[in-house]
């Protein structure tokens, strides 16, 4: 079974604090992305990683992607409470483990509270 | 551009009864995923249609059946409701198959929430 594992699942941070969010994997896969999502709200794409050794970086948020190792990071650098939400990281299966193609498996998110 | 909408918004029905739900895909986009979500879980895949066709489906059972049309606007359809599938229903539009025709991210909509009562 593909899994997808994210922690923590819950991250209590104070404002100006640094802080990583883990994603592991357990199949083989180059293509990676990591969405946020607000209370009652759709999932908004922050990036998409599609080779080894991909970094990405968005204002306080950075992602970076190791395929040999099935590990994605999210790092968060001086947080502020506009970033508080629900982070997923989801993977794109190879074919060869019988995923469909283009569906994406999910991990059960991170919510992360920023606190003054 | 219009963005991928969802309608109804909002969706109470009780067990056994029958549900459709409604995406319209991007503008330009001609594959759309759907998936369900859970309370406080991550998102799982439903089914895709890749341009009228059903090109892959997860873990659900047949009275999950969905449909899509030439304009790519797409239907999820739930058969007999059960009280565990009350959860937020998501559609997500892409250029293409993930991966394969260029498209490089899917774009999520609003959603519809089902409650069954």
């Amino acid at each position: 079974e593909l899994k997808v594992e994210q922690n923590p699942l819950f991250l209590s941070m104070q404002e100006g604090k640094n802080y990583t969010i883990y994603c592991n994997y357990s199949t083989t896969s180059d293509r990676l992305y990591w969405y946020r999502q607000d209370p009652g709200k759709s999932l908004e794409s922050l990036f998409v990683l599609l080779s080894n050794g991909a970094v990405k970086q968005e204002g306080r948020l950075m992602a970076s992607l190791d395929t040999k190792a099935r590990l994605s990071t999210l790092h968060i650098t001086a947080a502020v409470h506009d970033l508080s939400a629900t982070y997923f990281c989801a993977v794109d299966p190879a074919m060869n483990y019988g995923g469909s193609q283009g569906n994406l498996i999910f991990g059960k998110g991170t919510k992360l509270s920023v606190k003054p | 551009e219009t963005g991928v909408t969802q309608s109804p918004t909002h969706l109470i029905k009780t067990r056994g009864q029958q549900v459709t739900l409604r995406c319209s895909s991007q503008s330009g986009h001609n594959t759309v995923s759907w998936y369900q979500q859970a309370l406080g879980q991550g998102p799982q895949f439903i089914f895709q249609y890749y341009r009228e066709e059903e090109n892959g489906r997860g873990n659900f059972p047949p009275r999950f059946s969905g449909l899509q049309f030439p304009n790519y606007s797409s239907e999820l359809n739930v058969n007999a409701l059960e009280l565990d599938d009350s959860a937020l229903y998501l559609c997500a539009s892409s250029f293409g198959i993930l991966g394969l025709a260029g498209a490089d991210t899917q774009y999520f909509g609003p959603g519809t929430r089902l409650t069954v009562l």
